[in-house]
C-alpha cells in the first residue's frame, strides 16, 4: 500500500533561515504530490502542487523539488519568519483515483525569532 | 477557492449518541470528502460524497458508522453513529473544483465524545 513519511520530530529553524522539510514515499509512483499548511485547530491550506515531470516549482519564499527517482519531496522556506511556524503536510494522489489525495503526518516547523 | 463552512464547529457528546456534521460550500463543487484527524495525527479520508449516490468509503470505514448524505452540489452531511470515545476527533469536509487536483478545507468539526 501507499506509504508516505515526513520528519515525525519538530524542526526548530532560528528566522532568517532556510527550513528545509522532507516527504518521502514508497510502493506508489504518483502523478502529483502537494504541500499543504496546517495552523493549530484549522484545516490545511494548500501551498504548492509539484507534477511528475517537474523537478521544482517555486512560489514566493517557497520551493518545492520532486525526485522520482529518490521517490523524494523537499519543501524549503526561505527567509523564514516566525510566520512560518506550523504543521506542514506533504500529500499525494490515491492510486486508485486522481481526485483522493493520501496525506503524510506532518511536520511540525516552529522558527524563533 | 472556496468559502466553506463545517457546523457545529465543536460538540461534546455521549457514548451511545449520534452526531451529524454539516458542509457548505459557497459555490457548486465537483467532489467532497470527508477527512478525520485524531490528535497528533494526519487526516485520514473516511469517504468520498457522492452526490445523487452513495458514498464511496475507505477501506477501515462503514456507511452503517458513517452515513454520508450529498443532496445537492454544494452540500454534504457527515453522520458520526453510536459514538465511543475513540471518535473523538476533528472531522474535516473537503472540496475539489472539475479538472482540479487541489482541495480546499473547511475549518473542522472539533468532537469529543465521553
Amino acid at each position: 500500500s501507499q506509504k508516505i513519511e515526513q520528519n515525525s520530530e519538530a524542526l526548530n529553524i532560528q528566522e532568517g533561515k532556510t527550513a528545509t522539510l522532507t516527504c518521502n514515499y514508497t510502493n506508489y509512483s504518483p502523478a502529483y504530490l502537494q504541500w499543504y499548511r496546517q495552523d493549530p485547530g484549522r484545516g490545511p491550506v494548500f501551498l504548492l502542487l509539484i507534477r511528475e515531470n517537474e523537478k521544482e516549482k517555486r512560489k514566493e519564499r517557497l520551493k518545492v523539488t520532486f525526485d522520482t527517482t529518490l521517490k523524494q519531496s523537499l519543501f524549503h522556506i526561505t527567509a523564514s519568519q516566525p510566520a512560518d511556524s506550523a504543521t506542514y503536510l506533504c500529500a499525494l494522489d490515491a492510486y486508485s483515483s486522481a481526485s483522493k489525495i493520501i496525506f503524510g503526518s506532518g511536520t511540525r516547523l516552529s522558527i524563533r525569532p | 477557492s472556496a468559502v466553506i463552512s463545517q457546523k457545529p464547529s465543536r460538540d461534546i457528546c455521549q457514548r451511545g449518541t449520534s452526531l451529524t456534521i454539516q458542509c457548505q460550500v459557497d459555490s457548486q463543487v465537483t467532489m467532497m470528502f470527508w477527512y478525520r484527524q485524531q490528535p497528533g495525527q494526519s487526516l485520514t479520508l473516511i469517504a468520498t460524497a457522492n452526490q445523487g449516490s452513495e458514498a464511496t468509503y475507505e477501506s477501515g470505514f462503514v456507511i452503517d458508522k458513517f452515513p454520508i448524505s450529498r443532496p445537492n452540489l454544494t452540500f454534504s452531511t457527515l453522520t458520526v453513529s453510536n459514538m465511543s470515545p475513540e471518535d473523538s476527533s476533528i472531522y474535516l469536509c473537503s472540496v475539489v473544483f472539475g479538472g482540479r487536483e487541489t482541495q480546499y478545507f473547511g475549518p473542522g468539526t472539533r468532537l469529543l465524545v465521553l
